[in-house]
């Protein structure tokens, strides 16, 4: 399965965009991009999902360039209760289902 | 309603003992993964199961047996506790989708600590 490298922080201001971009440089044709969100003591929390492109649903979009060797989760006007764990992830279309979870960018949101 | 379920959600007790984590999951999922989560926050799989059947085994020591008697049921044995056993547990459930992908539902986490 892919690696992927992300920032390990990032802090924002609440009302303001904030992008987290992630690399995965040996994506393979079949691996979709998954993002996760994970609170304190929580468990993690699926949030968006994409092949190419552009997605977009009502929590996030997701950035895909062509190349696929990068991909951009972007949440609008951020607030205090968006600071949490954000995992990037390829694969996600075997049929084990295995995903491989790096060490995720811990996003601060300041008031 | 909840959709995956974990207990206890606390777990305290001491080196040697052995102890189970119960997980379930009404959502109808035919997968079903126990993860493992470090002091450092790294979530590693450990399991994962599919209509009862053992599809991934990471390098878990054998200590740890997992049983799934029914879909919808994972539970998570472990023997002979150790102090690098103390992390937070989870479990998941995962359908494959209409788009050909999965998404993994997580339960809340079980926190062992062992002294």
């Amino acid at each position: 399965l892919a690696k992927t490298t992300q920032p390990i922080s990032m802090d924002s201001y609440e009302g303001q965009e904030v992008n987290i971009t992630c690399s995965h440089n040996n994506i393979a044709t079949n691996d979709y991009i998954t993002w996760y969100q994970q609170f304190p003591s929580q468990g993690p929390r699926f949030i968006i999902q994409g092949y190419k492109t552009k997605v977009t649903n009502e929590v996030a979009s997701l950035f895909i360039p062509a190349d696929r060797k990068s991909s951009t989760l972007s949440l609008p006007r951020v607030s205090l209760s968006d600071t949490a764990v954000y995992y990037c992830l390829v694969g996600g279309s075997s049929n084990t289902g295995k995903l491989i979870f790096g060490q995720g960018t811990t996003l601060q949101v300041k008031p | 309603d909840t959709a995956v379920s974990q207990t206890p959600k606390y777990l305290v007790t001491q080196m040697g003992n052995d102890k189970s984590i119960k997980c379930e999951q009404n959502l109808g999922h035919d997968t079903m993964y126990w993860y493992k989560q470090d002091s450092k926050k790294f979530l590693k799989i450990m399991f994962s199961y599919n209509n009862k059947e053992l599809i991934i085994n990471e390098t878990v020591p054998n200590r740890f047996s997992p049983k799934s008697p029914d879909k919808a049921h994972l539970n998570l044995h472990i023997n002979s506790l150790e102090l690098g056993d103390s992390a937070v547990y989870f479990c998941a459930s995962s359908q494959l989708t209409s788009g050909g992908t999965y998404e993994q539902y997580f339960g809340p986490g079980t926190r062992l600590t062992v002294t």
